[in-house]
C-alpha cells in the first residue's frame, strides 16, 4: 500500500511557465514533508519542506502548498528553467513517531526551451 | 555538493557474493539512513541509525544489515546477493548535532549490480 503517491509519472512544461507537481498521502498522521529534485547519476537534494502547521512555504521560485484534509501537496516552480528538468520526489513523516520518511515514486519533470 | 559522501560508486558482484557499502554523513550529523532505489522506482527507506543506535526500521531484508560507528559513518552490509538486490542505494544524513532538522542530504550513491 503505497502510503505517498505521485500519480503522475512525467510532466513536460514550457520554459517560463508555472510547473505543478502533485503528491497526495493517506497516511492522517503525517505532519512533515518535503520536496527533493533528483538529476541522473546523483543523489536527492532537499529542495523545501512544510509543516503540518502551515498551508504554504516559499522559498525563491519554489512554492509548496499543503491541504490536509485533501491529504495533498503540490509544489509550483516559477518560473520553470530548463534546469529544473529533474525527477522530482514528495517524502512524508510523520514526526511525533521518528524520521522515517516515506517517499513517493517520483515524477519527471521536463522543462522545453 | 551536499557533503555525504559513499563508496565504493560502483559495484559489480555475482549471485550469492556479500558486499560492504561505506557512507560517511555530513560533519556533526548524527542520524544516518539508508535507501534502495530499484530500476523506475521510487527511494524505498531501510533503515536509519543515530549516533550510532538502531532508530528506526524499514523494509530491509533480513540478508541485509548495517551498522554505525562512534566516528559516526555508516555501514551496509549485503550478503546472499540476488539479481533483484541490483539497485541504486543511497545513504543520506540529517540532524546536526541533535538539533532537530529534519531535512535528509543524500550522497551520490552506489550502484550494485548483481549479475
Amino acid at each position: 500500500d503505497q502510503q505517498v503517491k505521485q500519480n503522475s509519472p512525467s510532466l513536460s512544461v514550457q520554459e517560463g511557465r508555472i510547473s505543478i507537481l502533485n503528491c497526495d498521502y493517506t497516511n492522517s498522521m503525517f505532519d512533515y514533508f518535503l520536496w527533493y529534485k533528483k538529476y541522473p547519476a546523483e543523489g536527492p537534494t532537499f529542495l523545501i519542506s512544510i509543516s503540518s502547521i502551515k498551508d504554504k512555504n516559499e522559498d525563491g521560485r519554489f512554492t509548496v502548498f499543503l491541504n490536509k484534509s485533501a491529504k495533498h501537496l503540490s509544489l509550483h516552480i516559477v518560473p520553470s528553467q530548463p534546469g529544473d528538468s529533474a525527477v522530482y520526489f514528495c517524502a512524508a513523516s510523520a514526526r511525533n513517531y521518528g524520521q522515517n520518511f516515506v517517499f513517493g515514486p517520483g515524477t519527471r519533470l521536463s522543462v522545453l526551451p | 555538493d551536499s557533503g555525504v559522501t559513499q563508496t565504493p560508486k560502483h559495484l559489480i558482484t555475482a549471485t550469492g557474493q556479500r558486499v560492504t557499502l561505506r557512507c560517511s554523513p555530513r560533519s556533526g550529523d548524527l542520524s544516518v539512513y539508508w535507501y534502495q532505489q530499484s530500476l523506475d522506482q521510487g527511494l524505498q527507506f531501510l533503515i536509519q541509525y543515530y549516533n550510532g543506535e538502531e532508530r528506526a526500521k524499514g523494509n530491509i531484508l533480513e540478508r541485509f544489515s548495517a551498522q554505525q560507528f562512534p566516528d559516526l559513518h555508516s555501514e551496509l552490509n549485503l550478503s546472499s546477493l540476488e539479481l533483484g538486490d541490483s539497485a541504486l542505494y543511497f545513504c543520506a544524513s540529517s540532524d546536526p548535532s541533535g538539533t532537530g532538522s529534519y531535512e535528509q542530504y543524500f550522497g551520490p550513491g552506489t550502484r550494485l549490480t548483481v549479475t
